[in-house]
């Protein structure tokens, strides 16, 4: 219940193309979705994040699609570079009995080639 | 850049020693968190705080403890450390009207 599944492990784009990062989730009492980005050696920085209410989001080549019904979410990353390439976290964020927290998904190693 | 710091960045410490983990953010964000990463995988949190004298236990059970005596500041002491504990301590904070969590550079811990 407290899973995010994040898919594919890693990933090789060319660059100029898309990739394709997909999140699902069962707890329906999530309320807010996240991407972060991690370079080696550094701290995840948050990316772009999406609330359920909101189909789709968009902040520059990042882009959130959120299907409630289908409780997926994914992120696409357009004209993908070579300075994309990180390890990319999907999140969720779970509110009960007066404490938050995020719940990450395992990570997908990006690599775009140039 | 989120204004959160971890210290040290790399630690290599034999076994059985106490060490503690600093972090400091100067945002004055009252939530603060700890989560373990190891190399490539998912991220676990392992205590948080929601301000000064509050603090609690996550989901990954962990042997290391911490406190809260000052708002920007949450170190994470190990009284003895083992093998087991070898992995990345990554500290983030978040404004308490706000989802955002900001993270540190984390520090890597390796306990021979």
């Amino acid at each position: 219940q407290q899973q995010v599944k994040q898919s594919p492990q890693s990933l090789i784009v060319q660059k100029g193309g898309i990739s394709i990062i997909n999140c699902a989730y069962e707890n329906t009492a999530f309320d807010y979705f996240p991407w972060y980005q991690q370079f080696p050696g550094k701290g995840p920085a948050l990316l772009i994040a999406i609330r359920p209410d909101v189909s789709e989001k968009k902040e520059g080549r990042f882009t959130i699609s959120f299907n409630k019904s289908a409780k997926q979410f994914s992120l696409h990353i357009m004209d993908s570079q070579p300075g994309d390439s990180a390890t990319y976290f999907c999140a969720a964020r779970h509110y009960e009995g007066g404490s938050e927290k995020l719940v990450f998904g395992k990570g997908t190693k990006l690599t775009v080639n140039p | 850049e989120a204004d959160i710091y971890q210290t040290p960045r790399y630690l290599v410490i034999g076994t059985g020693k106490k060490i503690t983990l600093e972090c400091s953010q100067t945002m004055g964000h009252d939530k603060m968190y700890w989560y373990q990463q190891d190399p490539g995988m998912e991220l676990h949190l392992i205590h948080y705080s929601y301000g000064v004298n509050s603090t609690e236990k996550g989901d990954l059970s962990s042997e290391s403890t911490v406190s809260r005596i000052r708002t920007e500041h949450f170190p994470l002491t190990l009284e003895s450390a083992r093998p087991s504990h070898t992995s990345q301590y990554l500290c983030a904070s978040s404004a308490w009207t706000s989802y955002e969590q900001y993270f540190g550079p984390g520090t890597r811990l390796t306990v021979t």
